[in-house]
């Protein structure tokens, strides 16, 4: 079963607007981790934050992380064409083993 | 990815034959995963593995089985491949679980 389920399934943006991407989840965790995935491609890891960590930011990303909600959101400001991917969330809560979400596919429009 | 590699890229197979996929690793992490994505799904974990001969199921283990003899290479095995292992699969690496690195993936059919 999945642990962390996305919000929205998908998203179509403008380039140069921001998007957000939210995550719940319903067991404790140690960390949370968004990834990207191209399509075709493999994942790659976008960012980390731990569980006693609120807020957390990484060029253009800004994570956020409520604990007491379970829930943790992406945001991407002033997007790109280039940032048109799949985005998951995965949490890590024991044995560093992660668990996904199904995903949101964020279209960038030019 | 740099670091990690998985072989076949592509492979159709017939329905009862066996399948080994693998996974090799230059960085000498010692987790490493398998996982598999289907269209909604997201991303399921099949086993993995957390050091040399060390591996536990995962979340769908069934009709699957891994092997592990040293650290860069992860051997995953369809014991008698279904049309439901149609799917991409994906190994995973890590060191101490900040941020896991994914191979590129392998594309099967079972017909």
């Amino acid at each position: 079963s999945q642990q962390g389920e996305e919000d929205p399934q998908a998203l179509s943006i403008q380039e140069g607007e921001n998007a957000t991407m939210n995550c719940s989840y319903k067991t404790s965790i140690n960390n949370l981790q968004w990834y990207r995935q191209n399509s075709g491609r493999g994942l790659v890891h976008l960012i980390l934050i731990r569980s006693n960590e609120r807020e957390k930011h990484s060029g253009r990303l800004r994570v956020t992380l409520d604990t007491s909600k379970k829930s943790s959101s992406l945001l991407i400001t002033a997007s790109r064409a280039a940032d048109t991917a799949s985005y998951f969330c995965a949490t890590d809560g024991s044995n560093y083993k992660l668990t996904f979400g199904k995903g949101t596919l964020l279209t960038v429009n030019p | 990815d740099a670091g990690i590699t998985q072989s076949p890229r592509h492979k159709v197979t017939e329905t009862g034959t066996p399948v080994t996929l693998r996974c090799h690793q230059t960085e000498n992490h010692r987790y490493m995963y398998w996982y598999r994505q289907d269209p909604g799904h997201g991303l399921r974990l099949i086993h993995y593995s957390y050091g040399v001969k060390d591996t536990d199921k995962g979340e769908v283990s069934d009709g699957y089985s891994v092997s592990r003899s040293k650290t860069e290479d992860f051997l995953l095995t369809l014991e008698s491949a279904t049309s439901s292992q149609t799917s991409v699969y994906f190994c995973a690496i890590t060191d101490q679980g900040y941020g896991y690195t994914f191979g590129s993936g392998t594309r099967l059919t079972v017909v």
